[in-house]
């Protein structure tokens, strides 16, 4: 079946702008996390959904990050007025339920010039 | 202290040895724990699940000391395909849901 998807595979951006990054998680997995991963670092827990609501917002950076979710499956995660910093890989991991196996999408390569 | 510590590495060994990676982690309400795998510029993947009951899978065997708060996974023969980065994963379900990676430890298998 098909696994975690994640658009775009990779995005350039300029200071200041605003990006949408997309997931699509294994249908019928309720739980989704999201996740960055800087060069050479491990991974950074941003947040986490279960069915639509995201019970703990406070691993997200700033508040210049936000994280949606519709319909149970799709999430976006947006970032205003980027900054280099923000440069990393930002994952995307569905699991069948909260503590289960995560499955995880290639990511999305986000580098902000 | 960090959530969820792992050795710094990196581990050089030869083929067929037998390598040792440790964990330990700070909130002792944690519910599950895992070991992934993590190849170059690729995404995390499942190596084990983690029980206090051990779980063994082939030449990997994974082990939970819930008192003491402590993961270990052991890998014996090892091969040059096991050379990536192996990261502890502890999922913690009080004081916020958060799935906590440890920094993974790097494992470098030669011939």
């Amino acid at each position: 079946g098909a696994g975690v998807s994640q658009s775009p595979s990779n995005k350039v951006t300029e200071k200041g702008k605003d990006v949408e990054l997309r997931c699509d998680p294994i249908s019928g997995h309720t739980a989704l996390y999201w996740y960055r991963q800087s060069l050479g670092q491990g991974l950074e827990f941003l947040i986490y959904f279960q069915g639509n609501s995201a019970p703990d917002k406070s691993g997200l950076p700033s508040d210049r990050f936000s994280a949606e979710r519709t319909g149970g499956s799709v999430s976006t995660l947006t970032i205003q007025r980027t900054q280099q910093e923000d440069s990393a890989v930002y994952l995307c991991a569905s699991s069948s339920n909260f503590g289960n196996e995560q499955f995880f999408g290639p990511g999305t390569r986000l580098t902000v010039l | 202290r960090k959530e969820v510590e792992q050795d710094p590495g990196p581990f050089n060994v030869p083929e067929g040895a037998t390598v040792a990676f440790n964990c330990t982690y700070s909130n002792s309400a944690s519910q599950s724990f895992f070991w992934y795998r993590q190849d170059c510029r690729k995404e995390p993947k499942l190596l084990m699940s983690v029980y206090s009951s051990g779980n063994e899978d082939g030449r990997f065997t994974a082990q939970l000391n819930r008192a003491s708060q402590y993961i270990s996974l052991l890998i014996r023969d090892s091969k040059l395909s096991d050379s990536a980065t192996y990261l502890c994963v502890v999922n913690m379900g009080t004081g916020g849901f958060k799935t906590i990676f440890g920094a993974g430890t790097r494992l470098f298998v030669k011939a």
